[in-house]
């Protein structure tokens, strides 16, 4: 099994470009998640999904959008990049919601200028 | 609000040495509780975890505590090795949401 599996490693917006990030898992889980992570700030819950079909927001949705049209797969999307979204985004998954050992993706950073 | 923190940013600890890295929290809500380990460039690795119904548990050199009345748990290394070198991560979760909520880590250097 590959895992949690995420694309692009690097990437470089200017402020209002879009784009989505790929995350990916061979494992079929039913819940996948979205996070970022910023100095001093942790790891915050952007997006989550208990399953194809469904997702809702986390702590911080604003500015992202997400879809879960299959199991294995849930992009993260950026409709107008904000230096603000500068950060590093971890994708997780887990079998089914309550399982919270999930296990994470190796991560995208983002870099809006 | 910060409902997880952790507020020691970096821990210095001599190799063989017990590291102690402590975390707080407000919602009494949370009844899960995980500790990650980060290296650079990588994502986080699940590392143990605690149902609120216990107060201790153990795995190798890893223990966490759970003290339910002061909304605090602590996560014990021992021996502490080179490799524990990383950033540590607590985490709560509540309700089966499976949403988790960190708090903002602390770096653990373990000297040779």
């Amino acid at each position: 099994n590959a895992g949690v599996t995420q694309t692009p490693k690097f990437q470089v917006l200017k402020t209002g470009q879009s784009m989505t990030l790929q995350c990916a898992q061979d494992m079929n889980h039913e819940y996948m998640s979205w996070y970022r992570q910023d100095p001093g700030m942790g790891l915050r819950l952007i997006h989550y999904s208990v399953g194809a079909g469904i997702t809702d927001q986390g702590e911080v949705p604003n500015g992202y959008n997400v879809s879960r049209s299959t199991t294995e797969d849930f992009p993260l999307r950026l409709l107008s990049a904000a230096p603000s979204q500068t950060s590093v985004y971890f994708c997780a998954s887990s079998y089914q919601v309550g399982m919270e050992e999930q296990y994470f993706g190796p991560g995208t950073r983002l870099t809006v200028t | 609000d910060q409902q997880v923190k952790q507020n020691s940013p970096s821990l210095s600890v001599q190799e063989g040495r017990i590291s102690i890295l402590n975390c707080d929290y407000t919602n009494s809500m949370f009844d899960y509780f995980l500790w990650y380990k980060k290296y650079p460039a990588e994502g986080p690795t699940f590392l143990i975890s605690i149902s609120s119904i216990k107060d201790k548990n153990e795995d190798g050199r890893f223990t966490v505590f759970l003290n339910k009345s002061a909304k605090h748990l602590s996560l014990h290394i021992v021996p502490s090795q080179p490799g524990d070198s990383a950033v540590y991560f607590c985490a709560a979760s509540g309700g089966n949401t499976g949403k988790l909520i960190f708090g903002q880590g602390t770096t653990l250097q373990v000297k040779p």
